[in-house]
Parts: structure tokens; sequence; C-alpha cells
């Protein structure tokens, strides 16, 4: 069974650095073609595509936020961590962990139920 | 790449064939993935490479097109098709959304 879920804090103040943790279970970050990533949603809003991590360490990030975003990971925790710095209001939104794979044309095809982030002072 | 959706909502009845529309900014193949989102759930993948059904959603959701155009049909609409369904390409980075349709039963 493949399961991915988000962890971290639920209200960050601007400027703060968000930190969320996917810990996924099911399958492994070091099978060919699978990558780990996220994708955002802001209340009543498209997805909006942050960052992958592929097995071989290609890493991609979403260039209007590149200069904010850091995405490492695991393999042996099966763990991809996110860190957002100069957070602001507008990052306020659900933030998705998800599987990427290239057998199903690099479609999203596993995502975790969603951690929402509230930014605010 | 700008991905455009029409409608942004469609009314039908049970049994109705619905159709959405997206439409790409540039030609992506057949790189593209449908997802459906129920209120409060993450999305999941309905279709991808643009036709091919993900494993257990059922028939009646179909996908065509390649390039530019691109549709998701579902034959005979059922009442827990309601959602909103998003198209999403994976021919280049920065992958991308569509708007989104929202789906409601008559």
């Amino acid at each position: 069974q493949i399961t991915l879920k988000e962890s971290g804090p639920t209200l960050v103040k601007p400027t703060q650095t968000l930190t969320l943790t996917c810990n996924f279970s099911g399958f492994s970050l070091n099978t060919s073609g699978v990558g780990v990533g996220w994708i955002r949603q802001p209340p009543g809003k498209a997805p909006e595509w942050l960052a992958l991590l592929y097995w071989d360490d290609d890493e991609r990030q979403s260039p209007s936020l590149r200069s904010r975003l850091t995405i490492t990971k695991d393999t042996s925790k099966n763990q991809v961590v996110l860190t957002m710095t100069n957070m602001d209001p507008v990052d306020t939104a659900t933030y998705y962990c998800v599987r990427n794979r290239l057998q199903v044309a690099d479609a999203f095809d596993f995502w975790g139920q969603g951690t929402m982030v509230t930014v605010s002072s | 790449i700008q991905m455009t959706q029409s409608p942004s909502s469609v009314s039908a009845s049970v049994g109705d064939r619905v159709t959405i529309t997206c439409r790409a900014s540039l030609g992506i193949g057949s790189w593209l993935a449908w997802y459906q989102q129920k209120p409060g759930k993450a999305p999941k993948v309905l279709i991808y490479g643009a036709s091919n059904l993900q494993s257990g959603v059922p028939l009646r959701f179909s996908g065509s097109g390649s390039g530019t155009d691109f549709t998701l049909t579902i034959s005979s609409l059922q009442p827990e098709d309601s959602a909103t369904y998003f198209c999403q390409q994976a021919s280049s980075f920065p992958y991308t959304f569509g708007q989104g349709t929202k789906v409601e039963i008559k």
C-alpha cells in the first residue's frame, strides 16, 4: 500500500521559514522513474507545482520560487523535506506531498492528504 | 506553458455525457494528465498520457487529444462524479495545471 504523509507547522509568521516533511511508504525513491515532490493549492484555486526530486538525484523546482525553495531527501528514511524561506500571506495554502512516475507519463499518481499552512502574524 | 480549461463549470443530469476541454499554450505532445478533486480531498489522477486510464478509474472516463487540444469525457455522468476536474501538463518544467472545471449534478 502506497502512502505519503505531510507534517509540519500549521501556522507560520511572515518572513519565517517553513519546513515540511513528507514520510512515504510502499515504494522506494531508489526505483528508476520515481520522483517525490510538492504541490500546493491556495483555498479555492488550482494546484501549483513547487518541486520534485527524482530517483537519480535530478532536482526540479518552480522558477518563480527557486530562490526560496530547498528540497532534500533521505532515502534510507523514505523522507523528503521541503524548506521555503521568507514566507508571506500569499503562501497560505494546502501543501501536498506527491509521487511522480515516468511510467505514468510523469503524472502525480499518489498524493498525501495535504497539510494546511496559514501565514499570518 | 499555460493551460486553459473550458467551461469553468458545468451542470448536467445523471446519465448525461459531459465533455471538458483543456488547451495548452504550446504543444505538449501527449504529456497531459487529468485529475478529479472532491471538497477537502487531494486530487486523484484519472488519465495520464492524454488517453491512458489510471488503474481503478471507471471506464466512463476517457481522455483524448495531443499537441495543444485535449478532452476529458464522462460518458454517463454519475452522482459521485460531482467534483472539480483539473488538467496538468508534464511536457516541460514548470509543470502547470488548468484553472479547473466544476461539475455539478442537476
